[in-house]
């Protein structure tokens, strides 16, 4: 079993719809969840990270995580062309220090 | 320059060459990584460098040698690779990698295809 799944899509939307983005883990030592965009022929960018439980916006974009269910999820209102991109989810631990354990990555498109 | 680059870019070279993949960082950072990136799949840590020395060797393979000379600086040289070891390669960077979380800051990558 892998330590984190994450459906790798293709996952394609209108403009303006609200996507969610999602991933499970099954490590219950992971404390920080960290989602980074990657645009195509760049590396990938930090996009949000939260730590424990909880949600966390910024602008368009939010960030919950579930630890009872080991479950993370990334939700993008009102989405852009811009927002184009693969999304990968990452996990980390105290026990892990730095070490992060990637999903395979979302790929989106929003249409115009 | 700023924050990770890497060199070259692209890459294509045959089962019996030797190549080398350059990373630097700006960003003055002590700890550097080496991922493998391949369709479909997650990225693969394969090497850490932490104040220059090697922290971590994910179980590569030793036809990938990693070299780190300073802080700022990371190779990877390539010789007698395989077709599926095709893939783009990442280079990223921390502060360090003794805190339990690090935001790692990635480079464009090397797309490197082995004929």
């Amino acid at each position: 079993q892998k330590e984190v799944e994450q459906d790798p899509g293709p996952l394609s939307v209108p403009e303006g719809a609200i996507v969610s983005l999602n991933c499970t883990y099954s490590n219950s030592a992971f404390q920080y969840f960290m989602w980074y965009r990657q645009y195509s022929r760049k590396g990938p960018e930090l996009l949000m990270y939260t730590y424990s439980s909880g949600n966390k916006e910024d602008g368009r974009f939010t960030a919950q995580v579930d630890k009872s269910s080991k479950y993370i999820s990334l939700f993008i209102r009102d989405s852009q062309p811009s927002d184009s991109a693969t999304y990968l989810c990452a996990m980390s631990g105290e026990t892990s220090g730095s070490r992060l354990t990637f999903g395979e990555g979302t790929q989106l498109t929003v249409n115009p | 320059e700023t924050g990770v680059t890497q060199t070259p870019r692209h890459l294509v070279m045959g089962m019996t060459n030797k190549k080398s993949l350059k990373c630097e960082q700006h960003l003055g950072h002590n700890a550097m990584y080496w991922y493998k990136q391949s369709a479909k799949k997650p990225l693969e840590l394969m090497f850490v460098y932490n104040f220059k020395e090697q922290t971590e060797n994910n179980s590569v393979p030793s036809r990938f040698s990693p070299e780190c000379p300073n802080s700022s600086h990371l190779f990877l040289h390539l010789h007698t690779l395989q077709p599926e070891d095709s893939a783009l390669y990442l280079c990223a960077s921390s502060t360090n990698t003794g805190s339990w979380y690090n935001e790692q800051f990635f480079g464009p990558g090397t797309r490197l295809t082995v004929l």
